[in-house]
């Protein structure tokens, strides 16, 4: 168990909808990172946010949106979900920014969002 | 960006053999991750190594930073070692964000 938690752990919705995803880092974990594994893109990365700011961002869609409330934990919102956003969409933390020689992310369960 | 390349992507083991991963990378790392991802979906951490050796019992990984690098060794393996393994790497002084390679596919058999 990485102390990561995430809700729910499958979801399946239809197109056209919207989607939140929730994320609970490791206590004491700063920044939380959000990731997708589709099987055509593989593991990719989307978005981070360190103490609530966002900190780096991907290849993430503008239907796609995060945002890291001040308890730390992370939601992702998917809106106008088409059905090649169906993918396991997993969240990491990591003690500081992530930019530390040797910091460790850890992830969580995942979600498998499923789009029909 | 930094480029992450495994090999072999796929390998069938019988179950007590032993194997060597590769992971190499284009550019200097501050970290290396290796995964191992269950048939159920979950990434579960095996090791974070940027240099050096490490071992947790029957695994063991090294990674060379120097001629960019890693090595996943598994021994004795078993069926529960079956799954993909993903090497993934933060590069030094750029985002946060970690890149994975392609993995490796493996399936240990009786």
């Amino acid at each position: 168990d990485s102390g990561v938690t995430q809700t729910p752990k499958h979801l399946i919705t239809a197109t056209g909808q919207r989607v939140t995803l929730r994320c609970s880092p490791r206590s004491g974990d700063l920044s939380v990172y959000w990731y997708q594994q589709s099987l055509d893109q593989g593991l990719q990365f989307l978005i981070q946010y360190y103490n609530g700011e966002e900190r780096a961002k991907g290849n993430i869609l503008e239907r796609f949106s995060a945002q890291q409330f001040p308890d730390l934990h992370s939601e992702l919102n998917l809106s106008s979900l088409e059905l090649g956003d169906s993918a396991l969409y997993f969240c990491a933390s990591s003690v500081a920014g992530g930019r530390q020689f040797g910091e460790t992310q850890y992830f969580g369960p995942g979600t498998r969002l499923l789009v029909l | 960006g930094i480029q992450v390349e495994q090999s072999p992507p796929d390998l069938i083991l019988q179950e007590g053999a032993n194997s060597t991963l590769r992971c190499n990378f284009s550019d200097s790392v501050n970290n290396l991750q290796w995964f191992h991802q269950n048939p159920w979906g979950q990434l579960i951490n095996l090791f974070y190594i940027p240099s050096g050796t490490k071992q947790n019992g029957r695994l063991s990984a090294t990674t060379v930073a120097t001629e960019r690098y890693s090595l996943l060794y598994i021994s004795s393996s078993q069926t529960t070692d079956s799954g993909v393994y993903f090497c993934a790497v933060l590069n030094t002084g750029t985002a946060s964000k970690l890149t994975f390679g392609t993995g490796t596919r493996l399936q240990v058999t009786l």
